[in-house]
């Protein structure tokens, strides 16, 4: 079955840098990949996805960008804020019948003022 | 509007107590989510239902029982719960029962078994 991997765990960054979050799937099926931002207390909340035929999308500060052939995909954010933080989660939706998103572990993200 | 919501907020329940989770949508999908997320952990998925027939079971334990009375509306009822079982539980719906539809996630119920 499908395996996301995600890294790194934690990333510190200072206000105004960038920020890259990377994941790698296994299964060359998948088409759909999600990120989700969950803050402290609250739901995961979708903040940009990509579809296997496109290489990338951006949407204001942030952007997505896959690589079908390695089998990875990346989250971009520029300028990041501390309202940034958070934890980041990529998935990964095989073509199989489970119905099922598949997600990463998850990345700690803390913008230092 | 893509809010999904969820009530109670927070739910601390003894072992024997029987109680139940709400969610609700208004986007017309018609496929619902219940998921279960401890600390530093990515959600888990526990039952998906589509067109309001279940159709995923992750090999949930039955002291977990969902029911979807209509398209818009999921429950999650408890019974004879463990502490293990304490954690966030997440309701999410999207358009259709399928992985690569997008999925809208409710705040969450954070559960506390004790």
């Amino acid at each position: 079955g499908e395996n996301v991997e995600q890294h790194p765990s934690t990333l510190s960054v200072q206000e105004g840098d960038s920020a890259v979050i990377k994941c790698t799937y296994s299964d060359s099926a998948s088409n759909y990949f999600p990120w989700y931002k969950q803050e402290l207390g609250k739901g995961p909340q979708l903040i940009i996805d990509i579809r296997s035929n496109v290489g990338e999308k951006k949407d204001q500060r942030i952007a997505v960008t896959l690589n079908k052939t390695a089998k990875h995909f990346s989250l971009h954010i520029t300028e990041t804020q501390p309202e940034d933080s958070a934890v980041y989660f990529c998935a990964a939706s095989p073509m199989d019948s489970s119905y099922k998103l598949i997600f990463g572990s998850g990345t700690r993200l803390l913008v230092r003022p | 509007d893509t809010e999904v919501t969820q009530t109670p907020k927070h739910l601390v329940m003894g072992m024997t107590n029987k109680k139940s989770l709400k969610c609700e949508q208004h986007m017309g999908h018609r496929a619902m989510y219940w998921y279960k997320q401890k600390a530093k952990k990515p959600p888990e998925l526990m039952f998906v239902y589509s067109y309001e027939k279940l159709s995923i079971n992750e090999s949930v334990p039955s002291r977990f029982s969902p029911e979807c009375p209509n398209s818009s509306l999921l429950n999650l009822h408890l019974h004879a719960l463990q502490p293990e079982d304490s954690a966030l539980y997440l309701c999410a719906s999207s358009q259709e029962g399928r992985g690569d539809y997008e999925q809208y996630f409710g705040p969450g119920t954070r559960l506390t078994v004790t």
